[in-house]
């Protein structure tokens, strides 16, 4: 089956700065790729997703990257606020049901 | 729309005891999922249905069985709980055939079990 790496596991940045979180997937069928915020005890809510013919997605302050022939995305968020604090979750998506592989996670701190 | 809406937000057992999960959606979803989250990891995939009817495994369906009777609700059936068992329970829903995002998953707020 699938398998997502995610790092890092945790990742402290002051306001302002940018913070980038790298995934690799393993298989190589995976079409689908979405990025989650989770805050604590809250559900994960989808903050972008690219699609495998797409090389690259901006929404405003966040962007995702795709390198299929490495097999890696990556999650950039530019100009970091303390509300940008939460967990965020990368997956890979395959199969006819778009079943989800997650990553493990990212602890993301903002600093004021 | 409520979209999706997860019975009961909490819940204790003994080793042993029995319940049921329910998961309700009023999008008109095809797709529905179970997932596990322990502290540290990622979502694991419990079971999953393509419709009305179907279900299938994923990568943990140990201990778990799920039906689906109706499009709109998916139930998460533990039958003899075990401490293992013990963690935050996600039920999302996706893809209608009437338009929008094909692939986005929409998560219901999370059942909290312990197993004592």
């Amino acid at each position: 089956g699938e398998n997502v790496e995610q790092h890092p596991s945790t990742l402290s940045v002051q306001e302002g700065d940018s913070a980038v979180i790298k995934c690799t997937y393993s298989d190589s069928a995976s079409n689908y790729f979405p990025w989650y915020k989770q805050e604590l005890g809250k559900r994960p809510q989808l903050i972008i997703d690219i699609r495998s013919n797409v090389g690259e997605k901006k929404d405003q302050r966040i962007a995702v990257t795709l390198n299929k022939t490495a097999k890696h995305f990556s999650l950039h968020i530019t100009e970091t606020q303390p509300e940008d604090s939460a967990v965020y979750f990368c997956a890979a998506s395959m199969g006819s049901a778009r079943q989800l592989t997650f990553g493990s996670g990212t602890q993301l701190t903002v600093l004021p | 729309n409520a979209g999706v809406t997860q019975t009961p937000k909490f819940r204790v057992l003994k080793t042993g005891q029995s319940m049921t999960l329910l998961c309700a959606q009023d999008m008109n979803h095809e797709y529905m999922y179970w997932y596990r989250q322990d502290p540290g990891m990622g979502l694991r995939l419990i079971h999953y249905s393509v419709g009305e009817g179907t279900t299938a495994k994923g990568e943990v369906p140990d201990g778990y069985n799920v039906s689906r009777l109706k499009k709109q609700n998916f139930l998460l059936g533990l039958e003899s709980a075990a401490p293992s068992q013990t963690s935050v329970y996600f039920c999302a829903s996706s893809y209608s055939t009437s338009g929008g995002s094909n692939h986005e998953q929409y998560f219901g707020p999370g059942t909290r079990l312990t197993v004592t």
